[in-house]
């Protein structure tokens, strides 16, 4: 079955430190996202790649860093730059940026710092 | 004004009953829109998407109205099961990404 996986479900972080979410599809998609869901409030994205080696930044891009070396995997590393990283982390994929389909996503990575 | 606006609810309503959500955007450009549907602390899934000409799944209706910048879906027949928050989504022409609202929440009572 094809979809995206994201790990891990639950993300512990202590104050100064970098963590890394993993986010893998097998969907073939082109496009690749990150948001960020707060209590309350709508998703808010953070950065997408559209293809291999390259992205772009989102509306909150600071304090994240992305990478995109294989189509599969979009990697999102939370600096100790962020102030405030406890969330609800989404990642999801799309064919590409430029199709009129909506993006599957992948379960969520809760991160919360200690 | 915010780019996707949608009243927040909830929504409480009996099993059986219609309920209508509305969602206003900002971008006269937008090419694309659709409905998310999120249930407690999951990710959106993809309820479906929404055409000009208006579409209907099973007991859900969405329309689309260009003039007004407006989108609604309408659900006949609630089911305890459709208690879950409601995204409004909408994409803009060309190479863009997707701009979802906060939602609104709907509660289906017994």
């Amino acid at each position: 079955d094809g979809g995206i996986t994201q790990s891990p479900k639950y993300l512990f972080r202590k104050e100064g430190q970098n963590v890394t979410l993993s986010c893998e599809q097998n969907l073939n998609h082109d496009a690749m996202y990150w948001y960020r869901q707060d209590p309350g409030q709508g998703l808010r994205l953070i950065y997408y790649s559209q293809i291999v080696n390259d992205f772009q930044k989102g509306d909150i891009a600071e304090g994240y860093s992305v990478s995109r070396e294989k189509k599969e995997s979009f990697p999102l590393t939370v600096t100790s730059a962020q102030k405030n990283p406890t969330a609800f982390y989404l990642c999801a994929s799309s064919m590409g940026t430029h199709d009129n389909y909506g993006y599957t996503f992948g379960s969520g990575t809760r991160l919360t710092v200690v | 004004r915010k780019e996707v606006e949608q009243d927040p609810g909830p929504f409480n309503v009996p099993e059986g009953a219609t309920v209508a959500f509305n969602c206003t955007y900002s971008n006269s450009a937008s090419q694309s829109f659709f409905w998310y549907r999120q249930d407690c602390r999951k990710e959106p899934k993809l309820l479906m998407s929404v055409y000009s000409s208006g579409n209907e799944d099973g007991r859900f209706t969405a329309q689309l109205n260009r003039a007004s910048q407006y989108i609604s879906l309408l659900i006949r027949d609630s089911k305890l099961s459709d208690s879950a928050t409601y995204l409004c989504v909408v994409k803009g022409a060309g190479y863009s990404t997707l701009t979802f609202g906060k939602g609104t929440m709907l509660l289906v009572s017994p």
